[in-house]
């Protein structure tokens, strides 16, 4: 089965600085790949997806790329502020089934 | 659109109790997963039901079993608890159609067994 490995495990970035968080996967049929955040105490919230047939997705401060050859994909933040400190999940799915989840990064930004 | 719902939010239970959660997903989503989410252990996948059928199980003891109705509703049932068994545990729908993999979260039940 699919296994997503997430690293690192704990980040910590000053405000203003950017974060990057990577993830791998095992499984080649995988083709859906969402970014999670969860704050403390809260649900997590899709924050940034990507799929196969692209290389690189962006949404204002947060983009992710994708390298299929490689089977890893990231998420990277630029201009962090203290309300992107979080827990970040990576996950990888095949059509919207199986979705596995790396085991999170928590991200912290210091004023 | 409403989000994704669970019930309840809150719950405490003893060992060797039975629990049943709940969940409603976004209206037209026909997949619903459930997950454990723990500090030690992060999301664990627990199954995922679409269109009243299992499709899909993780590796949890058969004391942790779930349903889903026709108009897409899904329940978890946990039997026999045990003090590792406390928990939040999240279910998520998805259409499940071949572009929309989209996963929305509920916001979860705390589990707690004393």
């Amino acid at each position: 089965g699919e296994n997503v490995e997430q690293h690192p495990s704990t980040l910590s970035v000053q405000e203003g600085d950017s974060a990057v968080i990577k993830c791998t996967y095992s499984d080649s049929a995988s083709n859906y790949f969402p970014w999670y955040k969860q704050e403390l105490g809260k649900r997590p919230q899709l924050i940034i997806d990507i799929r196969s047939n692209v290389g690189e997705k962006k949404d204002q401060r947060i983009a992710v790329t994708l390298n299929k050859t490689a089977k890893h994909f990231s998420l990277h933040i630029t201009e962090t502020q203290p309300e992107d400190s979080a827990v970040y999940f990576c996950a990888a799915s095949s059509d919207g089934q199986n979705f596995v989840f790396g085991p999170g990064t928590r991200l912290s930004v210091l004023p | 659109k409403a989000g994704v719902t669970q019930t309840p939010r809150y719950l405490i239970k003893t060992r060797g109790q039975q629990v049943t959660l709940s969940c409603s997903p976004i209206s037209g989503h026909r997949s619903v997963s459930w997950y454990q989410q723990t500090p030690g252990q992060g999301l664990q996948f627990l199954f995922e039901y679409f269109s009243e059928t299992q499709r899909n199980k993780g590796n949890f003891p058969g004391r942790f079993s779930g349903r889903q109705f026709s108009n897409s509703r899904s329940e978890m049932n946990v039997s026999t608890l045990e003090l590792g068994d406390s928990a939040l545990y999240l279910c998520a729908s998805s259409w499940s159609g071949r572009d929309k993999e989209t996963q929305y979260f509920g916001p979860g039940t705390r589990l707690l067994v004393l």
